[in-house]
């Protein structure tokens, strides 16, 4: 089945450390996004990516980093410059570069800083 | 500077009645609007959606409706049933720098009551 996969579900963080969420898929799509979702807040752009090797930033991109070294392929790397890390991450592709492409998401990934 | 904004947190509905969820904008530079509905720890899945040259469209129970000159989108679920409660994001797309990039609203809490 054609989808895309986030893992891990639930990560718990130590203040100061770095962790990487990943996001594969499989659907052939160009276009992949991270977004943030806070209570609130609906859904933020961290990071989106049009093509390998290039990715922009999004509205809050501040205290993260991607690449995109595969079409597949988006992780997500959060760094301890992050401030206020603790929510739910959402990673996305789509087909690309026109408006009115159905975005797809992935389940999720609940981070949680300790 | 919310673009899309979703004024109301939460509703409650009978089932069997009418849900009507709005959503106002503020970017001429919209052109396509999107409903995603978001069950709790899964990412959002796509519902409906409608091009700006448009002023209504239609899939099974759910119609949205779109106010150009008004900036304003609504979506209607009729009738209502138990498996809608979930919270609801609108989301509109523009083209950034050749690239789509979708706003989302904060969302609003639908709760169908039996």
């Amino acid at each position: 089945d054609g989808g895309i996969t986030q893992s891990p579900k639930y990560l718990f963080r130590k203040e100061g450390q770095n962790v990487t969420l990943s996001c594969e898929q499989n659907l052939n799509h160009d276009a992949m996004y991270w977004y943030r979702q806070d209570p609130g807040q609906g859904l933020r752009l961290i990071y989106y990516s049009q093509i390998v090797n290039d990715f922009q930033k999004g509205d809050i991109a501040e205290g993260y980093s991607v690449s995109r070294e595969k079409k597949e392929s988006f992780p997500l790397t959060v760094t301890s410059a992050q401030k206020n890390p603790t929510a739910f991450y959402l990673c996305a592709s789509s087909t690309g570069q026109e408006t009115g492409n159905t975005i797809y998401f992935g389940e999720g990934s609940w981070l949680t800083v300790v | 500077d919310q673009q899309v904004k979703q004024n109301s947190p939460s509703l409650s509905v009978q089932e069997g009645r009418i849900s009507i969820l709005n959503c106002d904008y503020t970017n001429s530079m919209f052109d396509y609007f999107l409903w995603y509905k978001k069950y709790p720890a899964e990412g959002p899945t796509f519902l409906i959606s409608i091009s700006s040259i448009k002023d209504k469209n239609e899939d099974g129970r759910f119609t949205v409706f779109l106010n150009k000159s008004a900036k304003h989108l609504s979506l209607h679920i009729v009738p209502s049933q138990p498996g809608d409660s979930a919270v609801y994001f609108c989301a509109a797309s523009a083209l950034w720098f050749g690239n789509e990039k979708l706003t989302f609203g904060t969302g609003t809490r639908l709760t169908i009551i039996p």
